[in-house]
């Protein structure tokens, strides 16, 4: 079956470090890969995707780039805001399963 | 505004009582599902949908029914409340070219 898995967190920062939060995925056939955030007390956005190999996702100053060598589709940005601050959810698709596959989520602060 | 509409925002149920989360979509969405959401698992899949007439379970489905009557509407049902479905749910729902799942902000259930 599929499955994803994150880098475990939380993750803190100092306001314009560099962010890289890990994702490696298993999946049957070719899956589409997204980037979702939860802000706090909110529902899940979606923020970058992409949908085959060597594709780059970008939004916001994030960027993924989907890896097939390596199963991966790493976030990251080069200077992190407090308004970044926020869950993270690496997340696939394929047409066979019919639906998104979870990573378990990456809580990222940023402080001043 | 378009979007994925939850009702309630937040319940508070006794065990054993019933109940049925609401959700709409009015973008003609094929596809749509419900999550469950729990600190530190992540979102998990509790039914899914992909089309009107068609549903399937989820990772998640024991003590939850669902319907999807139309294409707009996918409700959720508990049947007998348990304190292990407190939690926040989402519902989501996707059309059929590859953007990705459009959510809902979320209902926090409570059981007591």
């Amino acid at each position: 079956g599929n499955s994803v898995t994150q880098m475990e967190g939380p993750v803190t920062l100092s306001e314009e470090a560099f962010l890289t939060i890990n994702c490696t995925y298993t999946a049957t056939g070719y899956p589409s890969l997204f980037w979702y955030v939860q802000y706090p007390g909110e529902g899940l956005q979606l923020l970058l995707k992409a949908t085959k190999a060597d594709d780059k996702g970008s939004n916001k100053g994030f960027e993924a780039t989907y890896r097939k060598e390596t199963t991966s589709f790493h976030l990251e940005k080069g200077s992190v805001q407090v308004s970044d601050s926020a869950v993270y959810f690496c997340a696939l698709w394929t047409g066979s399963a019919r639906q998104l596959t979870f990573g378990s989520g990456t809580q990222l602060t940023v402080l001043p | 505004n378009a979007g994925v509409t939850q009702t309630p925002k937040f319940q508070v149920l006794k065990t054993g009582q019933s109940m049925t989360l609401q959700c709409a979509q009015d973008m003609n969405h094929e596809y749509m599902s419900w999550y469950r959401q729990d600190p530190g698992m992540g979102l998990r899949l509790i039914h899914y949908s992909v089309g009107a007439g068609i549903t399937d379970q989820g990772e998640v489905p024991n003590g939850y029914n669902v319907s999807r009557s139309t294409t707009e509407d996918f409700p959720l049902r508990l049947l007998s409340a348990a304190p292990s479905q407190t939690s926040v749910y989402f519902c989501a729902s996707r059309g059929t070219d590859n953007y990705g799942y459009t959510f809902g902000s979320g209902t926090r259930l409570t059981v007591v």
